[in-house]
């Protein structure tokens, strides 16, 4: 079975200011997705970015890049110019590539101090 | 685009009853997965709805269980509660078979205390 962990249950940043997140995570397979989720004190969990395991490149969206080293099955977020709005619990997911459910970490609760 | 949504906010119940919590997916999903995140945990997955049965399932026992309508929108119910069933449960929406399949949409979630 699959299993994700991130080790930092809580990190603090100063607004401006870049943030890493970690994730490990272990998998006998070969092909598949690994995401970050944001959920704000509203609960909605919102997906910050998503990275497919055959892509060496690593993926961005804009503020938000992560660095994916599949050999150590490594999969950190990193937050550039931390917002306010930043703050939040950030959860990193596992999918298989055919299955159907995301398996979650139990997360890292994000402060950012102004 | 309505987003996903779910139905009751919050709910209150005795250890014992039984509960029933909704879920409308995104407009165009198919797919509606669900998943129990007790207080500072990840969430976990139940079990997952396509075309009206149940897909796939997590480590779940009976009590929990589920149904999918025509419309796509599903029904979650939990029998016999018991106060480790307090949690907030979220509702994901996906659609199968297309290149953003592993793109899951989650609702506000339904926060359920068993007393």
């Amino acid at each position: 079975a699959q299993t994700v962990t991130q080790s930092q249950p809580e990190m603090s940043v100063q607004e401006a200011e870049t943030v890493t997140l970690s994730c490990t995570y272990d998998t006998s397979e070969s092909d598949y997705y690994l995401f970050w989720y944001k959920q704000p004190p509203s609960r909605q969990m919102i997906l910050v970015i998503r990275q497919e395991a055959y892509k060496q490149q690593n993926a961005t969206e804009n503020r938000f890049s992560v660095n994916f080293q599949k050999a150590a099955k490594s999969f950190s977020l990193k937050i550039s110019d931390s917002q306010l709005g930043d703050a939040a619990m950030y959860f990193c997911a596992y999918r298989t590539q055919y299955g159907n459910k995301l398996v979650f970490g139990a997360g890292t609760i994000l402060r950012v101090k102004s | 685009d309505a987003g996903v949504t779910q139905s009751p906010t919050h709910l209150i119940k005795t250890r014992g009853q039984q509960v029933t919590l909704r879920c409308s997916p995104k407009s165009g999903h198919d797919t509606v997965s669900w998943y129990q995140q007790a207080l500072g945990q990840g969430p976990q997955f139940i079990f997952q709805y396509y075309e009206e049965e149940e897909r796939q399932r997590g480590n779940f026992p009976d009590r929990f269980s589920g149904h999918q309508f025509p419309n796509y929108s599903s029904e979650l119910n939990v029998n016999a509660l018991l106060l480790g069933d307090s949690a907030l449960y979220l509702c994901a929406s996906s659609l199968l078979g297309t290149i953003n399949a592993h793109e899951q949409y989650f609702g506000p979630g339904t926060r359920l205390t068993v007393t």
